[in-house]
């Protein structure tokens, strides 16, 4: 099992629509867990922590399932600027390292 | 935006040559990443440093060394640079590894 794993996609949705990425991850001791996002040809930023209990930031839900290993993304009534490349992130609990996922890419189209 | 500067943001250079690049911080944090990402691949990590001296390898850290003498600078170099080694290369920091980390600009090396 790769150590942090997305569907890469692509991803191609209307304006409006409600889109769900998932990530699964191999390590059960790891303890943080994060959303990122990329612009063509830019930096990754933060888009949202992922909390155990969930967490929501306007049209941005992001769920952990420690059970199953996964975490997940809902993006609804998507805009044209959500169109990226989404990466999950994990800290495996290996000492100081993040561990990426290849990422995932949205188009959001007009 | 945090304050991490990498340098140079572009460069070219010859199969052979020596190559460093830099990552400046003023946010004072502990952690530095040196990761690169390729098509298909991801991002990497190449090395990483949890304070002045202390630098570890990454799962990509052949063909790769680091130095981190002060707190602020963590450079990168490539001592004998190969056309595989033609990426982009991002830095990377945050004050405690369970926690958000914060990107450079990103380097993009081409290796001639």
């Amino acid at each position: 099992r790769k150590e942090v794993e997305q569907d890469p996609g692509p991803f191609n949705v209307p304006e409006g629509a409600t889109v769900a990425f998932n990530c699964t991850y191999s390590n059960s001791a790891s303890q943080s867990f994060f959303w990122y996002r990329q612009d063509c040809r830019k930096e990754p930023k933060l888009l949202m922590s992922v909390y155990s209990s969930g967490n929501e930031d306007g049209r941005f839900t992001a769920q952990l399932n420690r059970a199953s290993q996964y975490i997940s993304l809902l993006i609804r009534d998507s805009k044209l600027s959500d169109s990226a490349t989404y990466l999950c992130v994990v800290n495996l609990g290996s000492n100081y390292k993040l561990t990426f996922g290849k990422g995932t890419l949205l188009t959001v189209n007009p | 935006d945090a304050g991490i500067t990498q340098s140079p943001r572009h460069k070219v250079t010859e199969t052979g040559t020596p190559v460093t690049l830099r990552c400046h911080q003023t946010e004072n944090h502990r952690y530095m990443y040196w990761y690169r990402q390729d098509p298909g691949h991801g991002l990497r990590l190449i090395h990483y440093s949890y304070g002045v001296k202390d630098t570890d390898k990454g799962e990509v850290s052949d063909g790769y060394s680091v130095s981190r003498s002060k707190t602020e600078d963590f450079l990168l170099t490539l001592e004998s640079a190969t056309s595989s080694q033609t990426s982009v290369y991002f830095c990377a920091i945050n004050g405690d590894p369970n926690t958000e980390a914060f990107f450079g600009q990103g380097t993009r090396l081409t290796v001639v």
